[in-house]
């Protein structure tokens, strides 16, 4: 099993304050997935990266895959209230399943 | 296009009992995948199917079991529940290697 360790488990922070959460593993992956996931509802994917050293960014999140593309971050500018959730990321694990780390629980507040 | 969508929301359940959840994917998605979610263990895959085939099984025992009809709905059920089987049961759909998930199901077993 391919194991995927996120740190930190929990984040409190202020709105508008920036944060970068990561997710490090030492098995390589061809391509690391990011969901945000609220409470009672399933996760939503918000990105995948596939070539090792890749950044994308999705308005105030920037997210990017290792050169050795066995780890990722996440990093938020300026957090919103609404950026408040758990923070998955997800590589492949044998045949068709997703490894999943155990997450970021992350708390804007106002 | 709609959503992944699983029925129903919330369960309570006995011990002993069994129970069936279902699973409606994205339009024109052939593969399923069943997660299970839990505090202390995040998400688990249980397994995935593809055109009514298992292609891949988790590590539960096999009081988890699933199937998957022509249309690609799929269901799950767990048999002689235990204690320790309430989780969020989560649903996912996928057209090639981005899964895209469902609600869940809340089951509480008391």
């Amino acid at each position: 099993t391919q194991l995927l360790e996120q740190s930190p488990q929990f984040l409190s922070i202020q709105e508008g304050e920036n944060l970068t959460v990561y997710c490090n593993s030492s098995s390589v992956f061809s391509s690391l997935q990011w969901y945000r996931q609220e409470p009672g509802e399933g996760p939503v994917l918000l990105v995948t990266v596939v070539t090792g050293g890749e950044v994308k960014k999705l308005k105030r999140l920037t997210f990017q895959f290792g050169d050795a593309r066995k780890d990722s971050s996440l990093h938020i500018t300026a957090a919103q209230p609404g950026d408040t959730g758990l923070y998955l990321c997800a590589g492949e694990g044998s045949g068709y399943a997703l490894n999943f780390g155990k997450g970021t629980s992350l708390l804007v507040t106002p | 296009k709609a959503g992944v969508t699983q029925t129903p929301r919330y369960l309570i359940k006995t011990r002993g009992q069994q129970v069936t959840l279902s699973c409606s994917p994205i339009s024109g998605h052939r593969s399923v995948s069943w997660y299970q979610q839990t505090p202390g263990q995040g998400l688990q895959f249980l397994f995935e199917y593809f055109s009514e085939t298992q292609r891949n099984k988790g590590n539960f025992p096999g009081r988890f079991s699933g199937r998957q009809f022509s249309n690609s709905r799929s269901e799950m059920n767990v048999s002689t529940l235990e204690l320790g089987d309430s989780a969020l049961y989560l649903c996912a759909s996928s057209d090639y290697y981005e899964q895209y998930f469902g609600p869940g199901t809340r089951l509480t077993v008391t």
